[in-house]
């Protein structure tokens, strides 16, 4: 079975840190893009930052351009996103993705999804 | 960065009616396109990739259709289950970005 458990998520203050991780089990990580997307308090979902199955190939929504920092580690499975100088807008559920493969071929839409974790940004 | 826009925002109706959310891109984005429905509290679920492949262990009800810059969610015949809020979600070009949300409410 596919899961993903996102940790990391809290209450940091503007201007401070964070790192996520998103723990990955039941495929194959090292084989899959995987991305963060994140969700606003009652608000819509905003896609972030993604990287390639190898790790490289960085993307980074404007928003963050700067700020974050995607990366991985396909001996522990783990995916992570660096944050920093955080701001009141970046409070959010985030959420690791997996992207869909069909017919050999893998797309930027997301198959799985981690439950999330929260973080709060306020003094 | 391709805009979708979702309407209704809100849809009021009740279980067994039929209900229809459509999708527009700014711009075209030929069929790839995606669905999700999203339930408080919780991740969104895939429904429909490349706007009308059912995702494995779907219901029947749902469709997807369209192509371009205009797409439609269909439930056939909406159920308990199905009161949530749906997403739609572009993948033709990077940044991927998603419709503002269409929430199915009980009528």
């Amino acid at each position: 079975e596919v899961q993903l458990v996102e940790s990391g998520g809290g209450l940091v203050q503007p201007g401070g840190s964070l790192r996520l991780s998103c723990a990955a089990s039941g495929f194959t990580f090292s084989s899959y893009a995987m991305h963060w997307i994140r969700q606003a308090p009652g608000k819509g979902l905003e896609y972030v930052s993604a990287i390639s199955s190898a790790g490289g190939s960085p993307y980074y929504a404007n928003s963050v351009q700067g700020r974050f920092t995607i990366s991985r580690d396909n001996s522990k499975n783990t995916l992570y996103l660096q944050m920093g100088s955080l701001r009141a807008e970046d409070m959010a559920v985030y959420y690791c993705a997996r992207r869909y493969c069909s017919g050999g071929s893998c797309y930027s839409a997301y198959d799985y999804w981690g439950q999330g974790t929260l973080v709060t940004v306020s003094s | 960065d391709i805009q979708m826009t979702q309407s209704p925002s809100t849809l009021s109706a009740s279980v067994g009616d039929r209900v229809t959310i459509t999708c527009r891109a700014s711009q075209s984005i030929s069929s790839w396109l995606a669905w999700y429905q999203q339930k408080p509290g919780k991740a969104p679920k895939l429904l429909i990739y490349k706007a009308s492949s059912l995702e494995s262990g779907v219901p029947s009800r749902f469709s997807g259709s369209g192509s371009g810059t205009e797409f439609t969610l269909s439930i056939s015949s909406l159920q308990p289950d199905d009161f949530a809020t749906y997403y739609c979600q572009q993948y033709n070009s990077f940044p991927p970005t998603f419709g503002g949300g269409t929430k199915v409410e009980i009528k």
